[in-house]
């Protein structure tokens, strides 16, 4: 059974600072999906990465597909209160034909 | 910005009962998708729909559940028989191709009393 280990679980930090999420896998993905869900809501695209050693910008988040398609980070530059919410890493199983592996998410709290 | 429209919003049903979620995904893609979401829980797979047929399930996804594409916009989940367990949030998607990321629906919320 394919996994992928999403942390932290929870992060709290004030306006400004920097973070970094990770996702990690025993297993290569074909693509890395990242996305932000709100409470009671689907989740939204953000980014999906293909290659190994992809980097990815979307204004002040950067995302990074590793070397061996088995992990993933998700850099946030100056986080502002607007970008409080879930963040999801999924990975696509080789193979698979859109199964979409999620990790458990990682709740932002950005304070002012 | 096109969307994929999933209705009802919320469902109440009884134990037993069946339930049909209904879904329109985006006009031009191709591939089709139920999701779900138990409170609290990861995003887990059901099942993938292509071509006018299933082209992979989860195990989640047993003979109590089928999927339809009954015209050229409708995408629907049925469960038969409903349990307590299939309370959940029910998520459609649908890509052009799986390397574009999925646009996923609102959701709904299905609660089996």
């Amino acid at each position: 059974t394919q996994l992928l280990e999403q942390s932290p679980q929870f992060l709290s930090i004030q306006e400004g600072e920097n973070l970094t999420v990770y996702c990690n896998s025993s297993s290569v993905f074909s693509s890395l999906q990242w996305y932000r869900q709100e409470p009671g809501e689907g989740p939204v695209l953000l980014v999906t990465v293909v290659t190994g050693g992809e980097v990815k910008k979307l204004k002040r988040l950067t995302f990074q597909f590793g070397d061996a398609r088995k992990d993933s980070s998700l850099h946030i530059t100056a986080a502002q209160p607007g970008d409080t919410g879930l963040y999801l890493c999924a990975g696509e199983a080789l193979g698979s034909q859109g199964n979409l592996i999620f990790g458990k998410g990682t709740k932002l709290s950005v304070k002012p | 910005e096109p969307e994929v429209t999933q209705t009802p919003s919320h469902q109440v049903t009884q134990m037993g009962q069946e339930v049909i979620l209904r879904c329109v995904p985006i006009s031009n893609h191709l591939y089709f998708y139920w999701y779900r979401q138990i409170l609290g829980q990861k995003v887990e797979f059901l099942v993938s729909f292509y071509n006018n047929e299933i082209s992979e399930k989860s195990e989640i996804f047993d003979d109590q559940f089928s999927v339809e594409r009954p015209d050229g916009s409708n995408f629907t989940l049925k469960i038969r028989s409903t349990k307590l367990e299939d309370s959940a949030m029910y998520f459609c998607a649908s890509t052009p191709g799986t390397a574009y990321g999925y646009t996923f629906g609102s959701g709904t919320r299905l609660t089996v009393v």
